[in-house]
């Protein structure tokens, strides 16, 4: 089952917009990643924020994290047309039954027109 | 360094047959996760192997088996294959020591389809 949602499913921009994805997860949590896709390949992994974080900055990426509110953001500036992919957030725990396994949501499809 | 590598990359079944998918982690990671990936169910944890032991299961039928080896290098087996296991199937490596830092990196995935 699905830790939590994604919000948007969609979202289509142009070229040099900012694009703004959020998701929320349900339990409590250790790390929470974010992961890009493209066209069905394999993940690829854009920055991990642990639980005792509330932002973290990676090139044009900003991600923040609220455990109060169970939320996350990914916020992509200046966003370019190879930005087109979907974006998945996947938590995580540590030890116990949570070895090696994150959920993730269900993705946001960005779509960003040239 | 070299990343996580699947073979094959594609495959064509048909029901009954069973598959085996290879997973080779990047160089000193230790741990291997499965997941399955479809268009209804998204991305779902299958299972994970350290050190060639599976420490943790997700809710998948006994079909679904794995296996790691000693240089970390991990499979995955299906057996009766079903329609509905059509599916990207990915794996990710990592350290595998639990920690709040613990990055997993994805293979580029098999993608199998049962006819």
């Amino acid at each position: 089952s699905q830790q939590g949602e994604e919000d948007p499913q969609a979202l289509s921009i142009q070229e040099g917009e900012n694009a703004t994805m959020n998701c929320s997860y349900k339990t409590s949590i250790n790390n929470l990643q974010w992961y890009r896709q493209n066209s069905g390949r394999g993940l690829v992994h854009l920055i991990l924020i642990r639980s005792n974080e509330r932002e973290k900055h990676s090139g044009r990426l900003r991600v923040t994290l609220d455990t109060s509110k169970k939320s996350s953001s990914l916020l992509i500036t200046a966003s370019r047309a190879a930005d087109t992919a979907s974006y998945f957030c996947a938590t995580g725990n540590a030890g116990g039954t949570s070895y090696g396994k994150l959920t993730f949501g269900q993705g946001t499809i960005l779509t960003v027109h040239p | 360094k070299a990343g996580v590598t699947q073979t094959p990359r594609y495959l064509i079944k048909t029901r009954g047959q069973q598959v085996t998918l290879s997973c080779s982690p990047i160089s000193g990671h230790r741990s291997v996760s499965w997941y399955q990936q479809t268009p209804g169910q998204g991305l779902q944890f299958l299972f994970e192997y350290f050190s060639e032991t599976q420490r943790n299961k997700g809710n998948f039928p006994g079909r679904f088996s794995g296996r790691q080896f000693s240089n970390s290098r991990s499979e995955m087996n299906v057996s009766t294959l079903e329609l509905g296991d059509s599916a990207l199937y990915l794996c990710a490596s990592s350290f595998g020591q639990g920690t709040s830092t613990d990055t997993q990196y994805f293979g580029p995935g098999t993608r199998l389809t049962v006819l």
